[in-house]
Formats: structure tokens, C-alpha cells, sequence
């Protein structure tokens, strides 16, 4: 197993521009996850997804739209980037019946 | 609102050393509670996770208790190594989301 990956490593973006951070996992975990990471702070939950077709709001959604079309795929959309996006984004899942979440490498993303 | 709150932010051992780092939660009402590590440039790795009806759980050289009615969790590393060197990570699982800490940099020197 690959375990959860996610693409791309690192992006700039300029203000104003839109994007995708792609994760997918392939371990057949039901529960998937986004956080954002700024630095010298901890993880803040931005969506999460319990299922296919189902995702829901964390602490911090605003300025940011997922898709949940298949169990593997959780994509997160910047749609008008800010500097405030500025972080470095991890993806996570669960699978049912558990509470460890494994997590991808992140994915650094800089708004200039 | 949850809180979750980890001291020291920074610590630097010397190899060998016995130590303890420190989270603390402000809501008792949690399903668990779970110690990761994170790497430079990397993911998180969990570590260890209590259950809420637990008080501790070991693994290897790591060792992590949880008294809920304090708010309190440690985590307890024996004979630190330099490959100890990471960011600590705490979170606790709070109405089914995992709230972070700021979390606790470690480094052990040879």
C-alpha cells in the first residue's frame, strides 16, 4: 500500500489564482480528512468526509471547497487564493471502526 | 471551546536523558487522546493513542498516561536517542474531531 499520498509537493500561487491539492488513499478508509498547518502551530481541521458523497466543515473552511466522488479521493479546491492560504496542507484518513489517522506527506503552498 | 496546550514548546537533551513532555486540555469530554510525531518536511506519524476509559499506553521506549479530570497527559520518553529529534505532537478527539496542540520541539544531542 502506498498509503495517503498527496500532489503537489510544493506551488506558489499568485493572489487571486485557483487550485487543487490532490489526496488519495489507498487503503479503503472510509473517514478522510484536511488540515492546515501554519507555521510553528499545530494542525487546524479544514473538511473532513465520512464517506463517499458525504463531507462536512472543520474549524477553518472558509476559502475552501472539497469533493468527495469516491472513497479514495479527497480533493481540496483553493478557489481565490489569499496570502492568508499560506500553509503547509496535510490530508489524513481513518478507516471505520478506528481512531488513528494516517496521514500524507503535506503539501506546501505559498500565496504571493 | 477545546483548547489543547503542550509545554515545553522547545527542549534540547543530551542523549541518554529520561523526559517528559506535557499536554494539557481545557473540555474533560473526549473519546481519546493521541501523541504523534512529525518530522522536518514530513507527515505526522501517530504514536500512541488512549482510549478515554484508559490511563496509559507504552510502546517501546515511549510511555503516555491521561488523567481526564485534570486535563492532563504525558508523554514519557526513556533513554533518549538523537533520532528522538522530531516535533511532538498532541490532539485530543473532541465531538469526533481531532484538536491539535502547538506541539513540543525536540532535540537530542550526542
Amino acid at each position: 500500500n502506498a498509503g495517503v499520498t498527496q500532489t503537489p509537493k510544493f506551488r506558489i500561487l499568485k493572489i487571486g489564482q485557483s487550485m487543487t491539492l490532490q489526496c488519495t488513499q489507498d487503503m479503503n478508509h472510509n473517514y478522510m480528512y484536511w488540515y492546515r498547518q501554519d507555521p510553528g502551530m499545530g494542525l487546524k481541521l479544514i473538511y473532513y468526509s465520512v464517506g463517499a458523497g458525504i463531507t462536512d466543515k472543520g474549524e477553518v473552511p472558509n476559502g475552501y471547497n472539497v469533493s468527495r466522488s469516491t472513497t479514495e479521493d479527497f480533493p481540496l479546491r483553493l478557489e481565490l487564493a489569499a496570502p492568508s492560504q499560506t500553509s503547509v496542507y496535510f490530508c489524513a484518513s481513518t478507516p471505520a471502526g478506528s481512531y488513528e489517522q494516517y496521514f500524507g506527506p503535506g503539501t506546501r503552498l505559498t500565496v504571493t | 471551546k477545546q483548547e489543547v496546550t503542550q509545554i515545553p514548546a522547545a527542549l534540547s537533551v543530551p542523549e541518554g536523558e529520561n523526559l517528559v513532555l506535557n499536554c494539557s486540555f481545557t473540555d474533560s469530554a473526549i473519546y481519546n487522546l493521541q501523541w504523534f510525531r512529525q518530522d522536518p518536511g514530513k507527515g505526522l506519524t501517530s504514536l500512541l493513542l488512549i482510549q478515554s476509559s484508559q490511563r496509559e499506553q507504552t510502546s517501546g521506549r515511549l510511555n503516555a498516561s491521561l488523567d481526564k479530570s485534570s486535563g492532563r497527559s504525558t508523554l514519557y520518553i526513556a533513554a533518549s536517542q538523537p533520532g528522538d529529534s522530531a516535533t511532538y505532537l498532541c490532539a485530543v478527539d473532541h465531538t469526533d474531531k481531532l484538536i491539535f496542540g502547538t506541539g513540543t520541539r525536540l532535540q537530542v544531542f550526542p
